[in-house]
């Protein structure tokens, strides 16, 4: 069951630069999208969210773009910042049910 | 900032015993998730609960598992008879009703 997809297992970029985190999915039901961040041995913490109503929501360094035609959204982080190194997971949801992750991109931030 | 609480942080167990996991959901929540994650793959849904009855469950959620909440503050989930892939992080989720889910810290469940 891959209705969600990170293609990207990993990603590097330098501190200051941008960040995208892409996600891929394929249930056209799903009506709501968000972004968690996971550092190790702890629960996923709710970062940003976008109804598909939307094309864009911005919450301070973070903005997420939706795009529903192609069935992806991504996540901008502006200017990236070694805390923001972590695993960060797109999920979905349809009516505000259970959600369906991604499998998780992570994330480096370098000095 | 009210938090979702989840315990123990850490259980293991030997095969065939029974386990359950606690989670005290953010207050004014009414709708309950148990997620779980398998190390190096992504988080599954296991079950929702709202009403004291489950909402919905997942194909992983058998006959083996349970959810309850008996005092009206903790929502446990029971594992009847754990397996060797039982061995995961098991993460509580909890929301007022909207989308977004609030996750508590998890209980890494190591099954000998």
């Amino acid at each position: 069951d891959q209705q969600v997809k990170q293609n990207s297992p990993s990603l590097s970029v330098q501190e200051g630069r941008i960040s995208i985190l892409n996600c891929d999915y394929t249930n056209s039901m799903f009506d709501y999208f968000l972004w968690y961040k996971k550092y190790p041995a702890e629960g996923p913490t709710f970062l940003i969210s976008i109804s598909s109503i939307k094309d864009k929501n911005e919450d301070g360094r973070f903005t997420v773009f939706l795009n529903k035609s192609a069935k992806h959204l991504s996540l901008h982080i502006v200017p990236s910042q070694p805390g923001d190194s972590a695993v960060y997971f797109c999920a979905a949801t349809r009516g505000g049910n259970k959600l369906t992750f991604g499998t998780g991109t992570q994330l480096k931030v370098e000095l | 900032e009210p938090e979702v609480t989840q315990t123990p942080s850490h259980q293991v167990t030997q095969m065939g015993q029974e386990v359950i996991l606690r989670c005290v959901p953010i207050s004014n929540h009414l709708y309950f998730y148990w997620y779980r994650q398998i190390l190096g793959q992504k988080v599954e849904f296991l079950v929702s609960f709202y009403n004291n009855e489950i909402s919905e469950k997942s194909e992983i959620f058998d006959d083996q598992f349970s959810v309850e909440r008996p005092d009206g503050s903790n929502f446990t989930l029971k594992i009847r008879s754990t397996k060797l892939e039982d061995s995961a992080m098991y993460f509580c989720a909890t929301t007022t009703g909207e989308e977004t889910q609030y996750f508590g810290p998890g209980t890494r469940l190591l099954v000998l």
